[in-house]
Formats: C-alpha cells, sequence, structure tokens
C-alpha cells in the first residue's frame, strides 16, 4: 500500500510569489489535512479536508487556501508569499473512525527568500 | 495558553536511561491522546495511543494519561541512540480534529 505522496519536497520561491503544493492520500483514505512546521511554532493545523469539503479551518490568513479532488487528492495554495511562509508542509491522510491515525507524507520544504 | 503544551527541549539524557516526555492540555473534552515520533527529514509516525487515563505499555514505551490534572507522559526505557527523534503529543477534540503539541527534541547520547 503506497504511502502518503507529496510533491514538490523541495521549493524555493521570492516574496510575493505564490506556491502550490500538492498532497496524494494513502488508497481509500478520504480526509486530508495540511499543517505547517516551523521550530518556533512547531505542528500548525492549517486545514482539513473531507471528501471535497473543508471540514475544519486553523488560524492561517486567507492567502493559504486548498482544496481536495473527487479522487482525494488535495493542493495547498499560499498567494504571496512571505519570508515567514517558510516551512515544511506536511500533509496527513486518515480514516475517520475512532482509531484515527494520521499518516503524514515527508513534506515539502518551502523557502521563501 | 496553547491547548497542548510540550516543552521544545532538547532534552539531553545518555544511553540506557529512562526518558520522561510530558504534556500539559487545557481542554477537558479532550479524551483520545496519542504520541507521534519525527526523525529529521521526515513526517510524523504514531508511537501510540490512548483512549483513558492510566498507563499504556508498548516494549520500551509507555505513555500515561492523567485527566485530572490534564497531564499526559510518554516514558522511554532503556533509551537508545535510536530514539533521538522529536516527539510530539496530540489530543483529538470532538470533531476529530488533532490538536498538536510543539514537540520535545530529544537527543539520546552514546
Amino acid at each position: 500500500k503506497a504511502g502518503v505522496t507529496q510533491t514538490p519536497r523541495y521549493l524555493i520561491k521570492t516574496r510575493g510569489q505564490q506556491v502550490t503544493l500538492s498532497c496524494s492520500p494513502i488508497s481509500g483514505h478520504r480526509s486530508v489535512s495540511w499543517y505547517q512546521q516551523t521550530p518556533g511554532q512547531g505542528l500548525q493545523f492549517l486545514f482539513e479536508y473531507f471528501s471535497e469539503t473543508q471540514r475544519n479551518k486553523g488560524n492561517f490568513p486567507g492567502r493559504f487556501s486548498g482544496r481536495q479532488f473527487s479522487n482525494s487528492r488535495s493542493e495547498m495554495n499560499v498567494s504571496t508569499l512571505e519570508l515567514g511562509d517558510s516551512a515544511l508542509y506536511l500533509c496527513a491522510s486518515s480514516g475517520r473512525g475512532t482509531n484515527t491515525e494520521a499518516f503524514f507524507g515527508q513534506g515539502t520544504r518551502l523557502t521563501v527568500v | 495558553q496553547k491547548e497542548v503544551e510540550q516543552d521544545p527541549g532538547p532534552l539531553s539524557v545518555p544511553e540506557g536511561a529512562i526518558v520522561s516526555l510530558n504534556c500539559t492540555y487545557s481542554n477537558s473534552a479532550f479524551q483520545y491522546f496519542m504520541w507521534y515520533r519525527q526523525y529529521s527529514r521526515k513526517g510524523p509516525e504514531l508511537l501510540m495511543y490512548t483512549y483513558s487515563s492510566g498507563n499504556k505499555e508498548d516494549g520500551r514505551f509507555t505513555a500515561q494519561v492523567d485527566k485530572s490534572s490534564k497531564y499526559i507522559s510518554l516514558f522511554i526505557r532503556d533509551s537508545q541512540p535510536s530514539d533521538s527523534a522529536t516527539y510530539l503529543c496530540i489530543a483529538r477534540d470532538s470533531n476529530y480534529q488533532l490538536i498538536w503539541g510543539a514537540g520535545t527534541k530529544l537527543i539520546i547520547k552514546p
């Protein structure tokens, strides 16, 4: 069973640009969550999608957006990049049962210069 | 105040020592708790989960939840250099959303 796949693994962008990150969940998983991880703030929840609908949203500005496709693949978009957006962006897929385990991809390391 | 608080460390201990990693949480409605381990340049992976107060043991690892004091602990016996990683504690709310601690960096010195 393939794991969670995130592309690209590394990305360098300049301030003001926009970026799109992609996540393919484990086959059969319909929930995809996105997290931002920085050394200072740790792992912070961005949003969760389930069956193409955003179910939960963290406290991030509107520059951060996402979507989920009918095959459960998800994309995250950040517009008007700022230096502070440099982080590891992690995607996790999970089922929705009581024993919810989140399986993570290896992340996309975004550097904004 | 963050809903799940965790000392970022780093915590450095000699090989073979017993390690104690701790978290506190603020929402008494949290019922389900997990510990994830994250190696450098990797995504987090589930280590243990527990529903209720008390201890849960898995090999060298013991997870402990004290709901009366809203305190979560992970103990590692006979620590190994391969245990060096960042350990994240997580609570799950009633909407199945995972609330993450910031993680504690653990270093086991040979």
